[in-house]
């Protein structure tokens, strides 16, 4: 079935340290590949995606590729912030199955960033 | 800014009792979800619906009911209400650019 392997946390790092969190998948088909982030007490928000492979997601300085021949879609970022201290979701999407959109979500990788 | 709203953010309840939680929105999107996250942080979908009137369980199994009468409402309910029900609930719906939108969440105790 389709699933999604992320790296355990938790993970913290240094302001400014660089950031890799992995996150590989199986799945059949062509699924579209997603990066959600959860803050402190709130609800999932989506961070990039990609629908394709090679396809490159990016926002707020993050960026993840769509690698179809490793199955992978590491998040990374060059500089991190306090701010982006947070839970992180890789997620995938299956095709549509009678018309509903399912995503698949990792386990989720906390990140603390210290000042 | 939420396009897509859950009430109560916090809801603390006694055992036995009947709870609904609310969710809804203003996209028009016809997919609606409702996942469970337990404290280890692992989200586990419960329930979606297609559209109006239909209704589907999740992956994971849940005492909870949905219905979907009307295309921005999706609430979930709870008859009776056990402390193993505590959890955080999410709501979603996404459209077909593959896109989910979550609500802020319900975090339910039950004591």
């Amino acid at each position: 079935g389709n699933s999604v392997t992320q790296m355990e946390g938790p993970v913290t790092l240094s302001e400014e340290a660089f950031l890799t969190i992995n996150c590989t998948y199986t799945a059949t088909g062509y699924p579209s590949l997603f990066w959600y982030v959860q803050y402190p007490g709130e609800g999932l928000q989506l961070l990039l995606k990609a629908t394709k492979a090679d396809d490159k997601g990016s926002n707020k300085g993050f960026e993840a590729t769509y690698r179809k021949e490793t199955t992978s879609f590491h998040l990374e970022k060059g500089s991190v912030q306090v701010s982006d201290s947070a839970v992180y979701f890789c997620a995938l999407s299956t095709l549509r199955i009678q018309g509903a959109q399912k995503l698949v979500f990792g386990q989720g990788t906390r990140l603390t960033i210290n000042p | 800014e939420a396009d897509i709203y859950q009430t109560p953010r916090y809801l603390v309840i006694g055992t036995g009792k009947k709870i609904t939680l609310e969710c809804s929105q203003t996209m028009g999107h016809d997919k609606m979800y409702w996942y469970q996250q337990d404290p280890g942080m692992e989200l586990h979908l419960i329930h979606y619906s297609y559209g109006v009137n239909s209704t589907e369980k999740g992956d994971l199994s849940s005492e909870s009911t949905v219905s979907r009468i009307r295309t921005e409402h999706f609430p979930l309910t709870l008859e009776s209400a056990r402390p193993s029900h505590t959890s955080q609930y999410l709501c979603a719906s996404s459209d077909f650019a593959y896109g989910y939108t979550f609500g802020s969440g319900t975090r339910l105790t039950v004591v």
